[in-house]
């Protein structure tokens, strides 16, 4: 199985708060990642918090980790149309400190 | 304005032939990375570069072959031996020397074996 995981699929309301969640393997992971990608194009950074957080706010988006049950979720407030993308949480690792990603959430918000 | 380019966008082969994806940054990075992307999988990671001349193995690096002489750029040679080429692939760059090491990403080539 992946060893970063997501759920593939999340439908939303405009205007209502979306919650992508993730689940990592790696305890020795410095630094986790929210990455953002639109149809046909790369992948946009969107946050990053460092281990030893617990919160990370940034204008709409605030992320949560909890390190002991390994979870990462992001919440993104007021969900707007240009919201719906595939989010990716990617966790750090290696000498090279390369990423390592999850599948992928589709966030779709409806009208 | 500094970033990452890939090129082309669309990329066509015929199955037997080798194809070689461009990928040039100027974000003065040392490290580059090449995953690919196939629908529900997420990025898998090919080959990185953590400097000039020197480059690893990522998780799936069988049927490709990389070079990194120059610091900027970090091509792909997607070969014969590759048994599914087809797919979306994706180029990166970063500072692996600093605690964040944000990657940034270029647009992306999507590769068609026809």
């Amino acid at each position: 199985g992946e060893d970063v995981e997501q759920s593939l699929f999340l439908s939303v309301r405009e205007g209502d708060s979306s919650v992508i969640n993730c689940t990592y393997t790696d305890s020795s992971s410095t630094y986790l990642y929210w990455y953002k990608q639109e149809p046909g194009a790369g992948l946009q950074l969107l946050t990053y918090i460092f281990s030893n957080m617990d919160m990370k706010q940034d204008q709409r988006l605030t992320v949560l980790l909890n390190k002991k049950d390994k979870h990462l979720s992001l919440r993104i407030a007021d969900t707007q149309t240009g919201d719906s993308a595939i989010y990716f949480c990617a966790e750090q690792r290696g000498s090279a400190r390369q990423l390592t990603f999850g599948s992928g959430t589709q966030l779709t918000v409806l009208p | 304005d500094g970033g990452i380019t890939q090129s082309p966008k669309y990329l066509f082969r015929k199955e037997g032939q080798n194809v070689t994806l461009s990928c040039e940054q100027n974000l003065n990075h040392d490290a580059m990375y090449w995953y690919r992307q196939d629908p529900g999988q997420g990025l898998r990671l090919i080959y990185y570069s953590q400097i000039v001349n020197d480059f690893q193995k990522g998780d799936i690096a069988e049927g490709y072959s990389v070079s990194r002489e120059k610091k900027e750029s970090f091509p792909l040679t997607v070969t014969s031996a590759q048994k599914n080429p087809t797919a979306f692939y994706l180029c990166a760059s970063s500072t692996p020397g600093q605690p964040n090491t944000e990657a940034f990403f270029g647009q992306g080539t999507r590769l068609t074996v026809v």
